[in-house]
């Protein structure tokens, strides 16, 4: 399978603890996004980078979030102390680049107790 | 906040006939995107129309978009019941980096 992958594919936390995900892209493709989708809401963009370049982070990204794509290849996503608010699905795409279509991972189900 | 609105939330429509849903958005565009999403799961790109098209077609699907009205439909025709899903249209923002989804249509197709 060479599409998006992100694991883990559920993730239940504590109130307060960290968390972490990760995410694969297409081997070939040089833009990553990471975008945050509750129940019944479309996607909500996050950020994304250029090959190893945060480019852009969207005003909903608080502190507590932190993203990296270290070598240009896959991504990971963290969440520290981790509130209830930030249950949802964290989704992961990846582009040729702007103008092409965004193939999207199956998502991480992230439930903070 | 997000940029698209599809229109209506929710449908309901028999096998074989025809579904129509519409986007509007804010801002100006490079590209307009439609996506689709079953309950669950991640999103499945459908067609991409650029600023300066005014009509596109894939298959099933027929896409328009009208940039003076700041708005976009998706037609999809004969429907199946495995089209059933939620519809989302996907802007993005003058810089072209950061992509807007709405809150969708929900589209159901009884067989």
């Amino acid at each position: 399978d060479t599409g998006v992958s992100q694991n883990p594919r559920h993730k239940i936390t504590k109130r307060g603890q960290n968390v972490t995900f990760r995410c694969d892209p297409i081997s070939e493709h040089n833009r990553l996004y990471w975008y945050r989708q509750t129940l019944g809401q479309g996607p909500e963009f996050l950020t994304y980078f250029q090959n190893e370049a945060q480019l852009e982070k969207s005003r909903l990204l608080s502190d507590r979030f932190s993203a990296e794509r270290p070598k240009g290849s896959f991504s990971t996503l963290e969440i520290q102390r981790t509130e209830q608010g930030d249950s949802a699905m964290y989704l992961c795409a990846s582009s040729l680049s702007g103008d092409n279509e965004q193939f999207f991972g199956p998502g991480t189900r992230l439930t903070v107790l | 906040s997000q940029q698209g609105e599809e229109d209506p939330q929710a449908l309901s429509i028999q096998e074989g006939e025809n579904a129509t849903m519409n986007c509007s958005y804010k801002t100006s565009i490079n590209n307009l995107q439609w996506y689709r999403q079953n309950s669950g799961r991640g999103l499945v790109h459908l067609i991409l129309i650029r600023s300066n098209e005014r009509e596109k077609h894939s298959g099933r699907l027929r896409v328009t978009l009208d940039t003076s009205k700041k708005s976009s439909s998706l037609l999809i025709t004969a429907s199946r019941a495995a089209d059933t899903a939620s519809y989302f249209c996907a802007t993005d923002a003058y810089t072209g980096n950061q992509f807007y989804f709405g809150t969708g249509t929900s589209l159901t197709v009884i067989p």
